[in-house]
């Protein structure tokens, strides 16, 4: 089994649906993260947070809200998904006590509005 | 914005031949990092730079560090088909990884 596990892995939705993304994840880490890949742009950072109680916004916000449900569990939601919220989703974990270390990604989520 | 810059945006090469990929940064960093990414998978990490170093092997990858020029470069030797994918230079500051745009790297067999 993979140690972040993203769900659903593809999603087709409509412009003004909500919609959620699952990010578990079996490593035991206190950081987690969700990114946001488009073509030419490389991955740009949604959300992140250091424990259940921290939330923090990323670069690209606007839009998007998380919720860290467990050590093992975040979130992403799109509350009214539009058109250019079409790209590649994904979460990862980091599990360094001095925030320097690699960051561990799921396999992703493809996420197309209509 | 985008703290890292990789260039080429695309290298395409023959099996056998190294490949260099290079990362432009504008501010100070804890470390620099480098990830692959197969087509459409979620990144793997690579290899880890600290600030303080300046080159650093692991297997068939060699990286450098040059802080005075905020740039890094990845050098993958006797490169493989199986290398073909996009590589992502990411730096450490401020308790949070910035991704550059990558390159994406083809190995003709």
């Amino acid at each position: 089994d993979a140690d972040v596990t993203q769900t659903p892995r593809n999603r087709i939705t409509k412009t003004g649906k909500r919609i959620m993304l699952e990010c578990s994840q079996t490593k035991g880490h206190d950081r987690m993260y969700w990114y946001r890949q488009d073509p030419g742009l490389g991955l740009r950072l949604i959300y992140y947070s250091f424990d259940v109680k921290d939330i923090n916004k990323g670069e690209i916000s606007d839009g998007y809200s998380v919720s860290r449900q467990a050590q093992a569990k975040f979130s992403l939601s799109l509350e009214s998904a539009i058109p250019n919220q079409t790209a590649l989703y994904f979460c990862a974990t980091r599990g360094d006590i001095s925030n320097t270390g690699e960051l561990f990604f799921g396999e992703g989520s493809r996420l197309t509005v209509l | 914005s985008q703290q890292g810059e990789e260039d080429p945006q695309a290298l395409s090469i023959q099996e056998g031949e190294n490949a260099t990929m290079n990362c432009s940064y504008k501010t100070s960093i804890n470390n620099l990092q480098w990830y692959r990414q197969n087509s459409g998978r979620g990144l793997v990490h690579l290899i880890l730079i600290r600030s303080n170093e300046r080159e650093k092997h692991s297997g068939r990858l060699r990286v450098t560090l040059d802080t005075s020029k905020k740039s890094s470069s990845l050098l993958i030797t006797a490169s493989r088909a199986a290398d073909t994918a996009s590589y992502f230079c990411a730096t450490d500051a401020k308790k949070q990884l910035t991704f550059g745009s990558g390159t994406q790297l083809t190995v003709l067999p």
